[in-house]
């Protein structure tokens, strides 16, 4: 079955940028996504690439997708401290109706 | 627009007693997905609902069970609850069947003594 790996921790120093990282087994997925946990929160859908591209912008957030490597990287900008969370990379599996979620990579951001 | 809302925030139940939690999905959204965010175990796939049928279920026993009603609002029960069941279950709904981005409610955190 499918499988996502992350990191589990990363921490950086407030305005640095932070590159969380994921690698993953379905090479089917064409869709591929970044989500958000705060907490005590549920899941915030932050980004999500399409297979066919190879990165997206939006705003302070940067999406890198190698799907040789079956790599995918979430690039944070100008790190803040409300950016501290849990980022989580999900996959699809079997047709999109269930999703396959990495461990969660903890963002911890310090002055 | 509302986004999905889970019921109820917290809830207490002890060793084989049964809980029932409950979702309501965005407005014109007909998929609902359950899932579990157990400590030290991750976030882990539950049921798909759509159309008022089971799609989908993950590797969990048939302890778990639920339903979607016609306004596509949905429930989770899960009998005999056990001490491994705490965790918060995150509800998802989706505008078209498996084939959109999930969007994510709050959870409920079930806590079994």
């Amino acid at each position: 079955g499918e499988d996502v790996e992350q990191s589990l921790f990363l921490s950086v120093r407030e305005g640095d940028s932070s590159v969380i990282n994921c690698t993953y087994t379905d090479s089917s997925s064409t869709y591929l996504y970044w989500y958000k946990q705060e907490p005590g929160a549920g899941l915030q859908l932050l980004t999500y690439i399409f297979s066919n591209m190879d990165m997206k912008q939006d705003q302070r957030l940067t999406v890198l997708l190698n799907k040789k490597d079956k790599h995918l990287s979430l690039r944070i900008a100008d790190t803040q401290t409300g950016d501290s969370a849990i980022y989580f990379c999900a996959v699809p599996s079997g047709g999109y109706n269930k999703l396959i979620f990495g461990a969660g990579t903890r963002l911890a951001v310090h002055p | 627009e509302a986004g999905v809302t889970q019921s109820p925030t917290h809830l207490i139940k002890t060793r084989g007693q049964q809980a029932t939690l409950r979702c309501s999905p965005i407005s014109g959204h007909t998929s609902v997905y359950w899932y579990q965010q157990a400590l030290g175990l991750g976030l882990q796939f539950l049921l798909w609902y759509d159309e008022g049928e089971e799609r989908n279920r993950g590797n969990f026993p048939p302890r778990f069970s639920g339903r979607q009603f016609p306004n596509y609002s949905s429930e989770l029960n899960v009998n005999a609850l056990e001490l491994e069941d705490s965790a918060l279950y995150l509800c998802a709904s989706s505008r078209l069947a498996g084939l959109d981005e999930q969007f994510f409610g709050p959870g409920t955190r079930l806590t079994v003594l």
